[in-house]
């Protein structure tokens, strides 16, 4: 079956603008993670969801950055005034939550670039 | 909060030798260590994972090990191969459904 998707694959915006990333994740994964990853670092955790409710956004580094899930399946990330060092790869994931679902699912990334 | 380091940040091996990389976690409250390898430009994929329940875990060429006492789990690899060259990144997390905290990643590259 179809992964995890996201789009768009690149973004390139400039300094103060606004962006949406979106994430599709795979058909019946109730839970959603988004994550950035920095040039030669691990991801690091920023919003999760379980079904429609934010559950965890312990992560989100400011009021900036907003995530939505209103139907519990496709999830926009949204970051408003963006400045340069929001460059990065947004990458989101999801799993199933139920007995044996575990495997965090990883979309391909939006790498996103803010000149 | 949960802080994972990664070591070494970069290991490099002859192919057909072992290679094995180490992590260490902070919250005793972590059950579940996945590992993901990630190549350039690619999404992180999972290796293999472990529960707090078992020390040890085998897939084929890849097992990890878990010392729950010691706070600390390592990838092994035997046999290594040049598609093992990749950037590897261990987990911890409190749910397996919860968030990941990270380690920086390992570098590992094989050569011929």
């Amino acid at each position: 079956g179809a992964g995890v998707s996201q789009t768009p694959s690149n973004k390139v915006t400039e300094k103060g603008k606004y962006v949406e990333l979106r994430c599709d994740p795979i058909s019946g994964h109730t839970a959603l993670y988004w994550y950035r990853q920095s040039l030669g670092q691990g991801p690091e955790f920023l919003i999760y969801f379980q079904g429609t409710g934010a559950a965890d956004d312990s992560g989100l580094p400011n009021d900036r950055f907003f995530a939505v899930r209103p139907e519990g399946s496709v999830s926009t990330l949204k970051i408003q005034r963006t400045e340069r060092g929001d460059s990065a790869v947004y990458l989101c994931a999801s799993s199933f939550q139920g007995a044996g679902g575990y495997e965090q699912y990883f979309g391909p990334g939006t790498r996103l670039t803010v000149t | 909060g949960e802080n994972v380091e990664q070591h070494p940040s970069t290991l490099s091996v002859q192919e057909g030798d072992s290679a094995v990389i180490k992590c260490t976690y902070s919250d005793s409250a972590s059950n579940y260590f996945p590992w993901y390898k990630q190549e350039l430009g690619k999404r992180p994929q999972l290796i293999i994972d472990i529960r707090s329940n078992v020390g040890e875990k085998k897939d084929q060429r890849i097992a990890v090990t878990l010392n729950k006492t010691a706070k600390h789990f390592s990838l092994h690899i035997t046999e290594t191969q040049p598609e093992d060259s990749a950037v590897y990144f261990c987990a911890a997390s409190m749910d397996s459904n919860y968030q990941l905290i990270w380690g920086a990643g390992t570098k590992l590259i094989i050569k011929p």
